[in-house]
Order: C-alpha cells, then structure tokens, then sequence
C-alpha cells in the first residue's frame, strides 16, 4: 500500500529535550516536506527537500532540522524544544517538485511540549 | 501581504443538498489551486488540482471552479451526505514555486 508513515503519532516532552520525529514514503518521491497545522493558521510549512541531500526552508523553519540521506526518509529534528513548537505535524510527500502534483499525507504527529 | 481566506470557519448544511465552500486569495497570481479534504487527527488527502487556464475541474460529486479575475475558486459538493463532513482546504502555488501554500480550511457538517 503507498502511504507516508511518521512516528511517533503522539509525543509527550519537556523544554530542551532533543527530539526527532521520522518521516518515510514507499512511493519513491522525489519531494518531501514537513508542515505544522495549529488552530486558525493553517498548515505551514517548515522544510522541503525536493531529492536527496538537498533541502530548503519553509515559512516556519526557525527551531528545526531535517536531512535527506536516503529518497525514502525525511526526519524532522528539533534540537532544543520549546513550548510554542506543541503542533501537529505532518510529513508529505509528492512525485516531483512541482505543485502541479498531488501531495500524499501522513498521518500527523501530535506534540506537546512543556 | 499574501493572503489566502476560506468562508466561515464552520458550515452547515442538509443532506442532499450542494454544499459550496470558497476560497479566496490576496497579492498572489497562482498557477495551481488544489483542494484537499481533512478528518479529525488524520493528514490532509488529496481531491482535486486546477490549472490557471481551466474554468472548472469535476470529478464525481466534486466540482472545482477557479476565477482569476475574481481571485476566487469555489468548491461545491452535490448531493451532500453525512460522509462528506470534513474540514476542507484549499491550496495555491505559483508557477514557479516548490511549495504550496495552505488556506487554514473550511469545516463541513452534513446534517441528516
């Protein structure tokens, strides 16, 4: 079955605490990103990687990392969280890096820090 | 500033009528427009994409107009059912963009 899968679904940590939420598609796409989705604003995006080793920000990159060593993963790092970074966050990927192209979801990781 | 906006947060409507929910931009000249529909703690899924140069794009029950004079493309869903209840977002992206760029989604309630 195609489908982008991220873990964990549900992430519970304190303030400072390195975390890494990983991110991997079957469909071999070329294009992956991360975006946030918090009440009334959307989803914004944090990163986008449009093939391996090359990634770029978003609109929200500050606080975060990501790497692409293989076509198929696309972790997010955050390195020290803080409170404003509690989201819910979803990985998508998509077969070339145009918007002309659909955008397959994951199925969301909801975090909270405190 | 760019500037996406979908009707009212929420909207109402009885079964089996057309449902009809609207996305307008701001300070951005799209190329693509894609609508997408969201369940409660699930990943946005994929619908419909129209290009500029298209008026309209069906597909099923769906059917997607796209007015760049207006700024404006409107959503509509005939034949409306509870399983149609959702949060819907609309997205645009410039031609030249990697990245869409997201409205924050209307919330659809299907009465029986």
């Amino acid at each position: 079955e195609a489908q982008v899968t991220q873990n964990p679904r549900y992430l519970i940590t304190v303030t400072g605490k390195k975390l890494t939420v990983t991110c991997s598609q079957n469909m071999n796409h070329e294009y992956m990103s991360w975006y946030r989705q918090d009440p009334g604003l959307g989803l914004r995006q944090i990163y986008y990687s449009m093939n391996v080793e090359v990634t770029d920000k978003g609109d929200v990159p500050e606080g975060y990392k990501v790497s692409r060593k293989e076509k198929r993963n696309f972790p997010l790092i955050l390195e020290s969280p803080s409170p404003n970074q509690t989201s819910l966050y979803f990985c998508a990927s998509s077969q070339r890096n145009t918007p002309s192209y659909e955008q397959y979801f994951g199925p969301g990781t909801r975090l909270t820090v405190t | 500033s760019q500037k996406i906006e979908q009707n009212s947060e929420a909207l109402n409507i009885q079964e089996g009528k057309t449902a009809t929910l609207t996305c307008n931009y701001t300070n951005y000249s799209p190329a693509y427009l894609q609508w997408y529909r969201q369940d409660p703690g699930r990943g946005p899924v994929f619908l419909l994409l129209i290009r500029e140069n298209e008026k309209e794009k069906r597909k099923e029950r769906l059917k997607v107009t796209f007015d760049t004079t207006l700024k404006q493309s409107l959503f509509h869903i005939t034949a409306s059912q509870p399983a149609d209840s959702a949060t819907y977002l609309c997205a645009l992206a410039s031609g030249s963009a990697r990245q869409l760029t997201f409205g924050s989604g209307t919330q659809l309630t299907v009465l029986p």
